[in-house]
């Protein structure tokens, strides 16, 4: 079946340090990936998106290219902020697009310090 | 304002004794779907509906019901709560099949306590 493996943390970062979130995904057909995240004390939100290789999502400065070729989609940001310490979910649906059955990583706890 | 709202938002209740925590959503949305958080275990969905009347088991259904008799309601049911059930509940909608950008909207969750 679908799985969805990505570094659990915590990640403890330094306010405008690098950030990488690395994602791996096993799936038949090609599905899309996701990335979303859970501030505290609140659900789940949609970060970013990609529905085909080597498409790039955006959003709030964080970026993720879809790769084929590797089966990952890793999370970046170029300049991290306290802002943005929250649990970072990987996620992967094989459903055409489609939110259904999203299966969704463990979480990578990212804590960032001023 | 488009929201998935759950209630009630935390709960201390004890072994067998029934509850239910209420999901609506405002956004005419077909899909909708239950989810427990665990630490170490992330996400794990319960139980999905893709429309009304229409429900299905996620991969951890035991101990759980569900019903879609409305397009906007799914309530998650708990016949005999035990405390191997304690943890963090999301509700979540998305337009699903039909469209929409494929993305899933969640409630604030609810933490339910079984002592």
């Amino acid at each position: 079946g679908d799985s969805v493996t990505q570094m659990e943390g915590p990640v403890t970062l330094s306010e405008e340090a690098f950030l990488t979130i690395n994602c791996t995904y096993t799936a038949t057909g090609y599905p899309s990936l996701f990335w979303y995240v859970q501030y505290p004390g609140e659900g789940l939100q949609l970060l970013l998106k990609a529905t085909k290789a080597d498409d790039k999502g955006s959003n709030k400065g964080f970026e993720a290219t879809y790769r084929k070729e590797t089966t990952s989609f890793h999370l970046e940001k170029g300049s991290v902020q306290v802002s943005d310490s929250a649990v970072y979910f990987c996620a992967l649906s094989d459903r055409g697009g489609g939110a259904d059955g999203l299966t969704f990583g463990k979480g990578t706890h990212l804590i960032i310090q001023p | 304002e488009a929201q998935v709202t759950q209630n009630p938002r935390y709960l201390i209740t004890v072994t067998g004794k029934k509850l239910t925590v209420t999901c609506s959503q405002n956004m005419n949305h077909e899909y909708m779907s239950w989810y427990r958080q665990d630490p170490g275990l992330g996400l794990r969905q319960i139980y999905y509906s893709m429309n009304v009347e229409v429900t299905d088991k996620g991969d951890v259904p035991e101990g759980y019901k569900v019903s879609r008799k409305e397009k906007r309601n799914f309530p998650l049911i708990l016949e005999s709560p035990s405390p191997n059930q304690t943890s963090l509940y999301f509700c979540a909608s998305s337009f699903g099949y039909s469209g929409g950008t494929g993305e899933l909207f969640f409630g604030e969750g609810s933490r339910l306590t079984v002592l």
